[in-house]
C-alpha cells in the first residue's frame, strides 16, 4: 500500500502559468514533507520541505502548502519556466527527522514554451 | 565540490554473480543512504547509516548489504544477483534533520 500517492503522472502547463503538482498521505505519522526533483539520468535534487507546524512555506518561484487534516500537499511554481520540465517527487518521513523518507511515484511536469 | 559521487554509472550482471556499488561523498555528512528506483516507482529506501560502525535496514533489504567504516564511504553490496535486482541505485548523504543530497545513480541490469 502507498503511504504517499502522487496521483497524476504527468502534467503539461504553458510557459509563464502556474503549475500545480499535488501529493496525498496515508500516515498520520509523517511530519515533514520534502519536494525534489529529478532531471533524465540525475540523481533527484531537493527542492522545498515543509514542517507539519506550518501550512505554507516559499522560496523563491516555488511554495508548498500542508492541509494536515486532508492529508494532502501541494507545491506551486509560478511563473513556470521551460527549465522546471523534470519529474517531482513528493516524499515524507515521521519522528521529526529526515531519514527513512518514503517518495511518492512522482509526476513528469511539462512546461511548453 | 563533488558532492556524492556514485561509481560505475551502468553495469550489467549475470544471474547468481556478486557485485558492490560505490559511493563517497565530501561534504561530512553523518547519514546516508541506498535506494532503488524501478521503472515508474518512487524511491524505496535500501539501507541507512547514521554514523561509521552503524547501519539498518529500510524498506527492501533483502539480497543486500552494506558496511559504514568511514564517515565518506557506504558501498551496497550484491551477492547473489536476481532479475528482480534489476533498477537503478541512488545513494544519498544528509546531516541529522536535513535535506539528502543525491547522487546521479548506477543502472544495473541482470540478465
Amino acid at each position: 500500500d502507498q503511504q504517499v500517492k502522487q496521483n497524476s503522472p504527468s502534467l503539461s502547463v504553458q510557459e509563464g502559468r502556474i503549475s500545480i503538482l499535488n501529493c496525498d498521505y496515508t500516515n498520520s505519522m509523517f511530519d515533514y514533507f520534502l519536494w525534489y526533483k529529478k532531471y533524465p539520468a540525475e540523481g533527484p535534487t531537493f527542492l522545498i520541505s515543509i514542517s507539519s507546524i506550518k501550512d505554507k512555506n516559499e522560496d523563491g518561484r516555488f511554495t508548498v502548502f500542508l492541509n494536515k487534516s486532508a492529508k494532502h500537499l501541494s507545491l506551486h511554481i509560478v511563473p513556470s519556466q521551460p527549465g522546471d520540465s523534470a519529474v517531482y517527487f513528493c516524499a515524507a518521513s515521521g519522528e521529526g527527522g529526515s531519514e527513512k523518507l518514503v517518495f511518492g511515484k512522482g509526476t513528469k511536469l511539462t512546461v511548453n514554451p | 565540490n563533488a558532492g556524492v559521487t556514485q561509481t560505475p554509472k551502468f553495469r550489467i550482471l549475470k544471474i547468481g554473480q556478486s557485485m558492490t556499488l560505490q559511493c563517497t561523498q565530501d561534504m561530512n555528512h553523518n547519514y546516508m543512504y541506498w535506494y532503488r528506483q524501478d521503472p515508474g516507482m518512487g524511491l524505496k529506501l535500501i539501507y541507512y547509516s547514521v554514523g561509521a560502525g552503524i547501519t539498518d535496514k529500510g524498506e527492501v533489504p533483502n539480497g543486500y548489504n552494506v558496511s559504514r567504516s568511514t564517515t565518506e564511504d557506504f558501498p551496497l553490496r550484491l551477492e547473489l544477483a536476481a532479475p528482480s535486482q534489476t533498477s537503478v541505485y541512488f545513494c544519498a548523504s544528509s546531516y541529522p534533520s536535513e535535506p539528502q543530497h543525491f547522487g546521479d545513480g548506477t543502472r544495473l541490469s541482470i540478465l
